[in-house]
């Protein structure tokens, strides 16, 4: 199995804030990465494919980039409707799998 | 507009199998796309669980792979998991989500079903 090391597990930003999420993967996965956000309660929601295109309907705001083994999700400038938990998934293997996650909180 | 949803039983006893069914509305499985189960348990993160192609090709998580069974009824426009031999550790939210050919991005979920095992 491919593994994914995310990081950090948590952090706590203020609004307006630019916040960086990376991501490892365990062997190189081209761009094969994709970025989901979790609010509590809810489906994860997609947010990031190919590890940099934003599916439709998502803010701006929200970027990301890498390739190989190395990846990173950015907020540029972060909102009150972001606190979340954000994963990271490979698809780059059949046998899909996520990174461990990331909440992000607000100061 | 895609929707996924899951159902099936929320309480489980050990050892028995975990059924559950997800129908699919606006979109026509057999058109296209992977179709594939996440599950989470209470607090911790995702796991995949695995896929299955509309043409009805399987993939499953290794680590769960002698327990898995997702199969495909394309005249009921749905997909259902069976998870056999259940423990306390199987506990957890199922998801449903459709998977890009191309990418093998989640573009579409399910809101989720609690299935707590517990005699």
């Amino acid at each position: 199995d491919i593994q994914m090391t995310q990081s950090p597990s948590s952090l706590s930003a203020s609004v307006g804030d630019r916040v960086t999420i990376t991501c490892r993967a365990s062997q190189s996965i081209s761009n094969y990465l994709n970025w989901y956000q979790q609010k509590p309660g809810k489906a994860p929601k997609l947010l990031i494919y190919a590890a940099s295109s934003l599916q439709s309907g998502v803010p701006s705001r929200f970027s990301g980039s890498g390739s190989g083994t190395d990846f990173t999700l950015t907020i540029s400038s972060v909102q009150p409707e972001d606190v979340a938990t954000y994963y990271c998934q490979q698809s780059y293997s059949i046998s899909r799998t996520f990174g461990r996650g990331t909440k992000v909180e607000i100061k | 507009q895609v929707q996924l949803q899951e159902s099936g039983p929320g309480l489980v006893k050990p050892s028995e199998t975990l059924s559950l069914t997800c129908a699919v509305s606006g979109y026509s499985i057999s058109s296209g796309y992977y179709w594939g189960w996440i599950r989470q348990p209470p607090g911790k993160g995702l796991e995949w669980i695995g896929s299955i192609y509309h043409s009805g090709s399987t993939y499953y998580n290794p680590s769960l792979k002698s327990r898995v069974t997702i199969s495909v009824d394309t005249s009921k426009n749905h997909f259902s998991l069976n998870l056999s031999s259940v423990t306390a550790a199987d506990t957890a939210v199922y998801y449903c989500a459709r998977e890009s050919e191309e990418t093998g991005t989640a573009d579409y979920w399910g809101q989720g079903t609690l299935v707590t095992v517990s005699s």
